[in-house]
């Protein structure tokens, strides 16, 4: 079945910098590839998503980019605020459920001041 | 406003008791997702349904069962609770068509003594 794997598990960066978290999946099958926020104490929240006919998505600080021959994705954050701290979750959808997700371990983000 | 609400935030249970944990959701979506989260291992699939009486195991059924008798309602139950069974619950739910965001409950913290 699908494997999602996640880097780093934690990260720390100064708030303006930029921050990168990178994702490898294992089915050539998946096609669609969310990424969720989980800020301390509250429920995970979709935050960009790209589909595999896509190779990059943005939105305003935040984009994701696909390589489907390498079977990674990435999730960039630039100009990075104290708000973006929080645990970061990439996921990949599975064949022949392609509304079930399987979820990478998570990523600690904090953004020092 | 979408909605998907839990019947408790924090649950104590007894080894060997049986525990109900409710989630309903108000955006009349079809599919409906249960997940533990536990630190470093991301969100784990336990089951899911797409429609009303339907129900297929996720990726950790062992020890849960479920039950999907309206569409707006998915409880998980543990027949006898075990210590090994304490850990964070996430329901979430989302539509069989068009974008695949899943919607996420609070979250039940569920400790077994």
């Amino acid at each position: 079945g699908e494997n999602v794997e996640q880097h780093p598990s934690t990260l720390s960066v100064q708030e303006g910098d930029s921050a990168v978290i990178k994702c490898t999946y294992s089915d050539s099958a998946s096609n669609y590839f969310p990424w969720y926020k989980q800020e301390l104490g509250k429920r995970p929240q979709l935050i960009i998503d790209i589909r595999s006919n896509v190779g990059e998505k943005k939105d305003q600080r935040i984009a994701v980019t696909l390589n489907k021959t390498a079977k990674h994705f990435s999730l960039h954050i630039t100009e990075t605020q104290p708000e973006d701290s929080a645990v970061y979750f990439c996921a990949a959808s599975i064949r022949n459920y392609g509304q079930n997700f399987v979820f990478g371990p998570g990523t600690r983000l904090s953004v020092l001041p | 406003d979408v909605k998907v609400t839990q019947s408790s935030r924090y649950l104590v249970k007894r080894t060997g008791e049986k525990v109900f944990l409710e989630c309903v959701q108000d955006m009349d979506h079809e599919n409906m997702f249960w997940y533990r989260q536990d630190p470093g291992l991301g969100l784990r699939l336990i089951y899911f349904s797409y429609d009303v009486k339907m129900k297929e195991k996720g990726d950790i059924p062992e020890g849960y069962s479920v039950s999907r008798e309206k569409k707006e309602r998915f409880s998980l139950i543990l027949e006898s609770a075990s210590t090994n069974q304490t850990s964070m619950y996430l329901c979430a739910s989302s539509l069989s068509t068009g974008g695949r965001e899943q919607y996420f409950g609070p979250g039940t913290r569920l400790t077994v003594t």
